[in-house]
C-alpha cells in the first residue's frame, strides 16, 4: 500500500532563515514517483517539482532544493531564506505503477513572518 | 484559457440539496479524478475514471457519485448535501498517472 506521511503539521519561521519540511513515503513498487505541491492561501495547487525513483540526484530551483534519498524513503524539501510569499501549505504525493492516482500527505503549514 | 477549469468555483448550499461540480479539462487525457481538501487531512480520492466508460470508487466516494459525460467532462454529485460535505474540491486530469494537472479548485460550503 501507498502512504505519503509529513510529520510537521506547521511551521514557523521569520524571513530569511532556511527550512525544511520532511516527507516520508512507503510503496512496495520499485518505480514510482514523487511530488511537491504548494498551496497558497487563495487555494489553487502549484506543481513544484516530479521526480522518479529512478532519479536520486538532488535537485535545486533558486531557493528551493530537494532532497531525493532512497534508502530512509523520503523526499524533503528545503527552502533557503525564506520569504513572506513562501507562507503556504505545502503538500508531498506519492504514485507508483500500481497505483491510480496521486496520494497525498496531509500537508505542512509554512508561516513565514517578517 | 486554464487546462483543467472547474465551475463553480465558490458555491453554497442548503443541508439536502442536490449540486453538481462540473470539471472540462482541453488536455486530452483520458484520466480524469475528483478529490476532496479538509484542513489537516491533505487530499482525498473521492472517485477517478480512466475512461467514459470506467468509473471508480476511491477513498471516501459514499455520499458521491460521478458521471463521465465525455473525454473532457467529468462532473462531481452530491444528491443529498451535508455540512460534513464542505470542504474545497478539486478535479485533476492524468495521461498516464505519473503527473497531474489541477484545476482551480471548488470551496462548496453546507449550511
Amino acid at each position: 500500500a501507498q502512504k505519503v506521511t509529513q510529520a510537521q503539521t506547521e511551521i514557523s519561521v521569520v524571513e530569511k532563515e532556511d527550512v525544511t519540511l520532511d516527507c516520508v513515503y512507503e510503496t512496495r513498487d520499485t518505480t514510482y514517483y514523487l511530488f511537491w505541491y504548494k498551496q497558497p492561501p487563495s487555494g489553487e495547487l502549484v506543481f513544484l517539482i516530479r521526480r522518479n525513483s529512478f532519479d536520486e540526484q538532488n535537485e535545486i530551483s533558486g531557493r528551493y532544493s530537494w532532497n531525493f534519498q532512497k534508502s530512509t524513503s523520503s523526499f524533503n524539501f528545503t527552502i533557503t531564506a525564506s520569504q513572506v510569499v513562501d507562507s503556504a501549505v505545502y503538500f508531498c504525493a506519492l504514485v507508483d505503477l500500481g497505483g491510480t492516482a496521486l496520494i497525498f500527505g496531509k500537508g505542512t503549514t509554512l508561516s513565514v513572518s517578517s | 484559457d486554464a487546462d483543467v477549469t472547474q465551475t463553480p468555483r465558490n458555491r453554497i448550499t442548503k443541508t439536502g440539496k442536490r449540486i453538481m461540480l462540473e470539471c472540462s479539462q482541453t488536455k486530452g487525457h483520458d484520466r480524469m479524478y475528483w478529490y476532496r481538501q479538509d484542513p489537516g487531512l491533505g487530499l482525498r480520492l473521492i472517485y477517478y475514471s480512466f475512461d467514459v466508460k470506467d468509473i471508480n470508487k476511491g477513498e471516501i466516494s459514499d455520499g458521491y457519485s460521478v458521471s463521465r459525460q465525455a473525454q473532457a467532462k467529468f462532473s462531481l454529485s452530491l444528491e443529498s448535501a451535508i455540512p460534513n460535505q464542505t470542504a474545497l474540491y478539486f478535479c485533476a486530469t492524468s495521461d498516464s498517472g505519473r503527473e497531474a494537472f489541477f484545476g482551480q479548485g471548488t470551496r462548496l460550503t453546507v449550511v
